[in-house]
C-alpha cells in the first residue's frame, strides 16, 4: 500500500538546470497537490490538480510548471533552477475536493531539492 | 501568506504530561484539519473539525474549534516518546476552494 510515492528523494542541482519532480498516487484520488516546505513557513501551496485534466496556481507558482499527466501521475516542473528555489517539495492527493469536501490530504514523504 | 500561526513554536514535555498547541486564522473556513510531520517525513492527517463543531475527539486527541475567535487548540493527553514530531493546523476556506492553508507549525518534544 504505497499511498503518494515521490521521486527522487534527494538531488542537488547547479543554478540554471532543469528537473522534473515525480509523484504518483496509487489511492485513485482525484485531487492531488504540490506544496514547499521552508524553515519557519510551513507548507505553501505551488500548483493543485483539482481533476485531471486540470490544473491551477496556488500561492508560490512562479518559477514552476506541473503536468497532470492521468489521473495517478502529477509532475512539478522547474525549468531554470534558482537557489531560492532550494527547498523540500511535498506531493499530495485528496480523494475528491480537497478541502471543501471535508477530505484530508496523503502526502509523500518529499523531494529535498538544493539549487548551488 | 499564512492563513494558521500555531502557538506556541516550541513545546518540551516529559512523557505522560499532557500536550496542548493553539492555532489562530484570519479568515472564514470551511474546515480546520491537524497534521503531524516527523522528522524527514510527510504530513499524516490526525483530525479534521467542520466549522459547525465546537470538539472533537480521535484517541488521546482533542481538538477544540472556536470560530468566533477564529482559533483552535489540539491536546494530546498522556504524551509518549513517539509523539515527538512537529504538528501543522491546515485550513479550508468557506468559497468552495480546494486548497488548503497550512500554518507554520509547532515543534513537540517529548522528554522520555
Amino acid at each position: 500500500n504505497a499511498g503518494v510515492t515521490q521521486t527522487p528523494k534527494f538531488q542537488v542541482l547547479k543554478t540554471g538546470q532543469s528537473m522534473t519532480l515525480q509523484c504518483a498516487q496509487d489511492m485513485n484520488h482525484n485531487s492531488m497537490y504540490w506544496y514547499r516546505q521552508d524553515p519557519g513557513m510551513g507548507l505553501r501551496l505551488i500548483y493543485y490538480s483539482a481533476s485531471e485534466g486540470t490544473t491551477d496556481k496556488g500561492e508560490v507558482p512562479n518559477g514552476y510548471n506541473v503536468s497532470r499527466l492521468n489521473k495517478r501521475e502529477f509532475s512539478l516542473r522547474l525549468e531554470s533552477a534558482a537557489p531560492s528555489q532550494t527547498s523540500v517539495y511535498f506531493c499530495a492527493s485528496s480523494p475528491d475536493r480537497g478541502g471543501y469536501s471535508n477530505q484530508p490530504q496523503h502526502f509523500g514523504d518529499g523531494t529535498r531539492l538544493s539549487i548551488l | 501568506s499564512q492563513q494558521g500561526e500555531e502557538d506556541p513554536q516550541a513545546l518540551s514535555i516529559q512523557e505522560g504530561e499532557n500536550a496542548t498547541m493553539n492555532c489562530s486564522y484570519k479568515t472564514s473556513i470551511n474546515n480546520l484539519q491537524w497534521y503531524r510531520q516527523n522528522s524527514g517525513r510527510g504530513l499524516v492527517h490526525l483530525i479534521l473539525i467542520r466549522s459547525n463543531e465546537r470538539e472533537k475527539h480521535s484517541g488521546r486527541l482533542r481538538v477544540t474549534l472556536d470560530t468566533s475567535k477564529k482559533s483552535s487548540s489540539l491536546l494530546i493527553t498522556a504524551s509518549r516518546a513517539a509523539d515527538t514530531a512537529s504538528y501543522f493546523c491546515a485550513t479550508a476556506d468557506g468559497f468552495g476552494n480546494e486548497k488548503l492553508t497550512f500554518g507554520t507549525g509547532t515543534r513537540l518534544t517529548i522528554i522520555p
